[in-house]
């Protein structure tokens, strides 16, 4: 597609359910970013794919949190057990540099509201 | 670690009127420094990015950045700002060296232009 696509746009969700969250990347872009936007948090790193490596998940904040990359594309963001404090918007980013040097391309994003 | 603090949470400022919004960052390495803006309802997109070079650096719709390295700063200006320029404003940096490429970010500013 031409730009990230996220989906749900919103969700909403009873505490202790599970969740997931998708992004497609634009294509041809071999890194992809998850990224929590809280209110009065700013943009808080989850996890990092780059190609076939092996993911940077040092920001996912508790082991509810996983997600996975399928083929060097789509990823999904699962968050089992769901808590209020995982209400937020989940951005998803793409970059084809890395992001070192490159610019990220987001997504709109995915509102979760844990009931 | 690297860590970005943007030192205004909001600032309202009159049309036309001069704007700058401040970020100062913390590195014990070099890093590459971005500014992106989040539209109400709308995902992020690249401002300005500093890399090398030329510590004055230009973005769209008229913004600047400037790099100082001795006070770790890279504040955004504007010399006349429009009520188009209302949105959020972050501020982020990435490390040079391969640290995974993500970005790190501030917590954002709320820039609120009034006619």
């Amino acid at each position: 597609g031409a730009g990230v696509s996220q989906s749900p746009s919103n969700k909403v969700t009873e505490k202790g359910k599970d969740v997931e969250l998708r992004c497609d990347p634009i294509s041809g872009h071999t890194a992809l970013y998850w990224y929590r936007q809280s209110l009065g948090q700013g943009l808080e790193f989850l996890i990092y794919f780059q190609g076939n490596s092996a993911p940077d998940k040092s920001g996912l904040p508790s082991d509810r949190f996983s997600a996975e990359r399928t083929g060097g594309s789509v990823s999904t963001l699962t968050i089992q057990r769901t808590q209020q404090e995982d209400s937020a918007v989940y951005l998803c980013a793409s970059s084809s540099l890395a992001g070192r040097t490159g610019e990220l391309f987001f997504g709109e994003g995915s509102r979760l509201t844990v009931l | 670690a690297q860590s970005v603090t943007q030192l205004d949470s909001q600032v309202p400022v009159f049309e036309e009127a001069p704007v700058e919004l401040r970020c100062n960052y913390s590195s014990s390495v070099s890093v590459y420094l971005f500014w992106y803006v989040q539209y109400p309802n709308q995902g992020l997109q690249l401002l300005l990015k500093y890399l090398s070079g030329s510590t004055l650096v230009k973005g769209i719709n008229g913004f600047e950045a400037e790099f100082n390295k001795s006070q770790t700063s890279f504040h955004l200006r504007k010399p006349s700002v429009h009520i188009s320029d209302t949105a959020e404003y972050f501020c982020a940096v990435s490390l040079i060296y391969n640290q995974g490429g993500k970005l790190i970010f501030g917590q954002g500013t709320e820039l609120s232009v009034k006619p």
